[in-house]
């Protein structure tokens, strides 16, 4: 049971490029999110998907895409990376009700963009 | 959307002190509450959390929080604090979706 994974660890970006970073959970969970952590910003929503086949717009989503085609991967995508995007960069997944919806966090991205 | 207040950015204490670190939530409603620990260079980790029931919850290494509905608040306590309670601290929010606040940095000097 390797919880949340998420691909790479680092990863360094000139303006302009595209990527997409990698989150995976092997806990079946159907709630799954993405955060960006800034300094004395916390953590800020992207995107979140409460389910294969369906997802949603947090606080921050511009300049970042996803899909959910299964229910255990969850990737995000930057299409034209841009030196605000330098950031880290963590997946969470949860289960989506009941008593136990607290989430489980990879390790996180740490994305330099130049 | 929900959103999260933490009062205090940075709390600096000395070892034994006590701590409370603040938090709101900005509306009524049926929603779960948490709080995670980041220790530096790690990814969050909960340290306990609120569903329903007794509003004074108690997580691991000694600490707890007490949900006041009211206030809407969800303060995070613990009577004697270590140096290894050094990290940053967030509160979150789950309604439709999971909200954080801005966290609080911890500092307990030896």
């Amino acid at each position: 049971n390797a919880g949340v994974t998420q691909t790479p660890k680092f990863q360094v970006l000139k303006t302009g490029q595209s990527m997409t970073l990698q989150c995976a959970q092997d806990m079946n969970h159907e709630y799954m999110s993405w955060y960006r952590q800034d300094p004395g910003m916390g953590l800020r929503l992207i995107h979140y998907s409460v389910g294969a086949g369906i997802t949603d717009q947090g606080e921050v989503p511009n300049g970042y895409n996803v899909s959910r085609s299964t229910t255990e991967d969850f990737p995000l995508r930057l299409l034209s990376a841009a030196p605000s995007q330098t950031s880290v960069y963590f997946c969470a997944s949860s289960y989506s009700e009941g008593m136990n919806t607290e989430a489980f966090f990879g390790q996180g991205t740490r994305l330099t963009v130049v | 959307a929900q959103s999260v207040s933490q009062h205090n950015h940075h709390v600096i204490l000395s070892e034994a002190a006590s701590l409370e670190l603040g938090c709101n939530y900005s509306y009524g409603g049926t929603v779960n509450l948490f709080w995670y620990v980041q220790y530096p260079g790690q990814h969050l980790q909960l340290l306990l959390k609120y569903f329903s029931g007794d509003p004074l919850v108690k997580g691991i290494k000694g600490f707890e929080a007490e949900f006041i509905k009211s206030k809407f608040s969800f303060n995070l306590r613990k009577p004697s604090v270590q140096w290894s309670d050094t990290a940053e601290y967030f509160c979150a929010v789950r309604d439709n979706d999971m909200r954080f606040g801005a966290g609080t940095r911890l500092t307990v000097k030896p």
